[in-house]
């Protein structure tokens, strides 16, 4: 089966600059690759997803870079804010049918010091 | 955007009872649904995966007696945990995926509250 690998699993950035988060897989049949952030206690929320037909992707401060042949992923939040502070993470999934499982990265826990 | 309920939010039971957790997609069928299980500081560990109508797919390692999932209809999945113990205190937390309402309601995968059950 799938395996995510994340690293760092703690970041701590001071306030304005940027992160970047990285994730491996495994299973060469995986094309899409989301991006979730989950704040203390609350659901995750999707962020950015990629799938395996693009390279990069970004959404004003974030940004998701794909590296099929290498099977790795990133995710870089510039210009970093407190309110970023959260736990990441990434996940990795074959198909796009809605069926497939994800399987998720191991998280990040992001500290912005402001 | 598609919204998924997920209740109770915390529950505390004895143990060798059963608690029943609920997920329901408001506003999109949602087709297949997620139970993921999450202990303080760890990642989402996936228990099984349902397809409306279908028996559910448990990943290796987990119960299916003891957790038990029902995905009768496309808007409603419940995880039932049979004769709980102390060391199913965790989060449970649902997640669907399906067809309707928004831009990709089929790839992208929408999270419940989760569930914070403790056994005493």
């Amino acid at each position: 089966g799938e395996n995510v690998e994340q690293h760092p699993s703690t970041l701590s950035v001071q306030e304005g600059d940027s992160a970047v988060i990285k994730c491996t897989y495994s299973d060469s049949a995986s094309n899409y690759f989301p991006w979730y952030k989950q704040e203390l206690g609350k659901r995750p929320q999707l962020i950015i997803d990629i799938r395996s037909n693009v390279g990069e992707k970004k959404d004003q401060r974030i940004a998701v870079t794909l590296n099929k042949t290498a099977k790795h992923f990133s995710l870089h939040i510039t210009e970093t804010q407190p309110e970023d502070s959260a736990v990441y993470f990434c996940a990795a999934s074959p198909g796009s049918f809605g069926n497939e499982k994800l399987t998720f990265g191991t998280g990040t826990r992001l500290t912005i010091i402001p | 955007g598609a919204v998924v309920s997920q209740h109770p939010s915390w529950v505390i039971c004895k143990s060798g009872t059963s608690v029943k957790i609920e997920c329901r997609s408001l506003d999109f069928q949602a087709t297949t649904m997620f139970w993921y299980r999450q202990f303080p500081k760890q990642s989402l560990m996936l228990m099984a995966t349902s397809n409306e109508g279908s028996k559910a797919t448990y990943e290796q390692g987990v119960e299916k007696d003891k957790f038990l999932i029902n995905h009768a209809s496309l808007t409603l999945s419940t995880l039932t945990v049979t004769s709980a113990h102390p060391e199913d205190s965790s989060f449970y937390i649902c997640s669907a995926r399906g067809v309707g309402v928004t831009r990709a309601t089929n790839t992208e995968a929408f999270f419940g509250q989760g569930t914070r059950l403790t056994v005493v």
